[in-house]
């Protein structure tokens, strides 16, 4: 079935870090892939999309492409800050048959220090 | 405009028993989802209403049910609880179908002992 995979956590960074949380996929056709955030004690949120090859995705500084010859949408931010402390999910979303069955990788916990 | 709004936010039942949640989608959505998280199994699609029909369910026993009703609130059941039905419940609200711009509730706590 279709599946997503994501790094292992917790990833700790610095303030004004690089960050880069990968994130791969299995699917039998060509789904939307999303990537979420969840702060603490709050639910989760979209964070961005991208619904065919080679787009990206942006949102609050964060990015990330479409990777259909990797199946791969990494999620990166050129300078993080202590504000983006979260789990970020990443997301698959295949509509097959008129039914969309959405899948979520396990998160991954992001922890920035000042 | 409302968020999401789930209650109730904790509960703790005993094994056996059955629980009801509930689940206040944004105004003018029209889907909701339900999703249960564990920390072992990360978080699970469980079943998505829309227009008061299941669209959609995952891969959970048929202890897990839910409805959804005429001004789109949804209700999700758990009959016969087990330990292992411990985790976050989550239920997320969109405007069309699919992951596309799901909106999510805090989530209801459940603790089964």
């Amino acid at each position: 079935g279709d599946s997503v995979t994501q790094m292992e956590g917790p990833v700790t960074l610095s303030e004004e870090a690089f960050l880069t949380i990968n994130c791969t996929y299995t699917a039998t056709g060509y789904p939307s892939l999303f990537w979420y955030v969840q702060y603490p004690g709050e639910g989760l949120q979209l964070l961005l999309k991208a619904t065919k090859a080679d787009d990206k995705g942006s949102n609050k500084g964060f990015e990330a492409t479409y990777r259909k010859e990797t199946t791969s949408f990494h999620l990166e931010k050129g300078s993080v800050q202590v504000s983006d402390s979260a789990v970020y999910f990443c997301a698959l979303d295949l509509a097959s048959g008129g039914s969309y069955i959405p899948t979520f990788g396990r998160g991954t916990s992001l922890i920035v220090h000042p | 405009k409302a968020g999401v709004t789930q209650t109730p936010r904790y509960l703790i039942k005993t094994r056996g028993q059955q629980v009801t949640l509930s689940c206040s989608p944004i105004s003018g959505h029209r889907s909701v989802s339900w999703y249960q998280q564990t920390p072992g199994q990360g978080l699970q699609f469980l079943f998505e209403y829309f227009s008061e029909t299941q669209r959609n369910k995952g891969n959970f026993p048929g202890r897990f049910s839910g409805r959804q009703f005429s001004n789109s609130r949804s209700e999700m059941n758990v009959s016969t609880l087990e330990l292992g039905d411990s985790a976050l419940y989550l239920c997320a609200s969109s405007r069309t179908r699919g992951a596309d711009e799901q909106y999510f509730g805090p989530g209801t706590r459940l603790t089964v002992t």
